[in-house]
């Protein structure tokens, strides 16, 4: 199995901060990553797919970038609806396609 | 618009079988795949595997292969997600989403409660 590691677990932040959040993979997974945002009680909603781009609809604030093993997801200026669990999962055909565990937003 | 409908929550005993359905309108239902995501109470996202629903290929998650089977239902644009031999630990919402890699639409998500 293709393991993701997420890091940080949880993040506190004030608006405006510069959030980033980073997943690392156990092999090499090229651009196949995507981001996922979930806010308490409702599904996950897609953010950025193929590593960096940009889901139609999604605030240009938020950007993924990375290949290979390393990616990092930005909020470039964080807002007070970001508040969320953020998810990475991979998608190379070896299943399972994997999420990490989750990085938990909150605002200071 | 993209809408994806799932079944109601259920509360099965052990050893029992659920079968959940998700019913997708606003695109051409064959042209994407559905996959199933799983979340345990307070844990993160579980993939749990994928169909294409233009010809019932399927990928499952090797800890499930064997209890899960996911069909495809074309003339009603439906799809099926079911787990047999249900323990206390597969207890969590189960969400179908469209696509088998980017998962851009979700179903609302349906809690499946394992008790005795």
């Amino acid at each position: 199995d293709i393991q993701m590691t997420q890091s940080p677990s949880s993040l506190s932040a004030s608006v405006g901060d510069r959030v980033t959040i980073t997943c690392q993979a156990s092999q090499d997974i090229t651009n196949y990553l995507n981001w996922y945002q979930q806010k308490p009680g409702k599904a996950p909603n897609l953010l950025i797919y193929d590593a960096s781009n940009l889901e139609t609809g999604v605030p240009s604030r938020f950007s993924g970038s990375g290949s290979g093993t390393d990616f990092t997801f930005t909020i470039s200026s964080l807002q007070p609806e970001d508040i969320a669990t953020y998810y990475c999962q991979h998608y190379v055909n070896v299943p399972p396609y994997s999420f990490g565990q989750g990085t938990k937003l909150e605002i200071k | 618009q993209v809408n994806l409908v799932q079944s109601g929550a259920e509360v099965k005993k052990p050893g029992a079988s659920v079968k959940v359905s998700c019913m997708a309108s606003g695109y051409t239902f064959t042209t994407y795949g559905i996959s199933w995501v799983r979340q345990a109470p307070g844990q993160g996202l579980e993939w749990m595997g994928w169909i294409t629903a233009y010809n019932g290929n399927t990928n499952y998650a090797p800890k499930l292969q064997g209890r899960v089977t996911m069909t495809t239902d074309t003339s009603t644009s439906t799809a099926y997600m079911e787990l047999r031999g249900l323990r206390s630990d597969d207890t969590a919402v189960y969400y179908c989403a469209r696509g088998v890699a980017t998962l851009g639409y979700w179903g609302q998500g349906s809690l499946v409660t394992v008790s005795s």
